[in-house]
């Protein structure tokens, strides 16, 4: 079964210091690899999108890895602001049929 | 351009009534989707539309979940009768059609719904 595991949980780090969040996925074969963040309330946004061949895509402050050897992706926050206060999802398609594959996500939350 | 509208924003129901969202995706996307998240968990697919043919509705409870996507634009998700575990935001999505692949997805806003 395709799954998609995130961690941490939840955490709490102070406005401008640095975090990254981990997703682990068993996906396969491996299509492509997407990181959403979700304000509370609001509907997922689209951060990054990394295919098979991508180790390292930037999108501002943010910045995702894939090592696709390992299944393993990473979402870095640089200089945390109180906007990126979030969920951070991670959702992995499958090249078999295209299905998409959700983590539960990461909740970030950023204090002054 | 005008993102995925959805409608409404929230409605509380009390259970064994029912419920209806409507979904405009953004203009031009064949693909449209109906997840259903509940607190604190990712996003769960309810039913995928191409056009206005489905795609995925494996996980849609269809003893009480309905959709339809008439002439291949607006959709609305139906309950009835509700329960207390669909208390939840259904998040609607558009998408191109691309070729042997997903395309970027564009979320609603969702509608949240309280089940009492």
């Amino acid at each position: 079964k395709n799954q998609v595991e995130q961690s941490p949980q939840s955490l709490i780090i102070l406005e401008g210091k640095n975090c990254t969040l981990q997703c682990n996925y068993t996906v396969s074969p491996f299509s492509n690899l997407r990181w959403y963040k979700q304000d509370t309330g609001r509907g997922p946004v689209s951060l990054t999108i990394m295919t098979f061949s991508e180790n390292t895509k930037s999108n501002g402050r943010y910045t995702a890895t894939l090592d696709a050897d390992t299944k393993q992706s990473s979402l870095h926050i640089t200089a945390s602001q109180l906007s990126d206060s979030a969920s951070y999802i991670c959702v992995v398609s499958a090249r078999s049929d295209y299905k998409l594959s959700f983590g539960a996500g990461t909740t970030v939350t950023v204090r002054a | 351009e005008a993102g995925v509208a959805q409608s409404p924003r929230y409605k509380i129901i009390e259970k064994r009534q029912s419920v209806a969202f409507w979904c405009n995706p953004i203009s031009g996307h064949a693909t449209l989707y109906w997840y259903q998240q509940i607190l604190g968990q990712g996003p769960k697919l309810l039913i995928q539309f191409q056009n206005n043919g489905v795609v995925d509705d494996s996980q849609l409870p269809k003893d009480r979940f309905s959709a339809e996507r008439l002439k291949g634009v607006d959709s609305t998700l139906k309950i009835q009768p509700a329960k207390l575990e669909d208390s939840a935001v259904y998040l609607c999505a558009s998408s191109l059609y691309v070729q042997g692949n997903t395309g970027e997805l564009f979320f609603g806003e969702g509608s949240r719904l309280t089940v009492l």
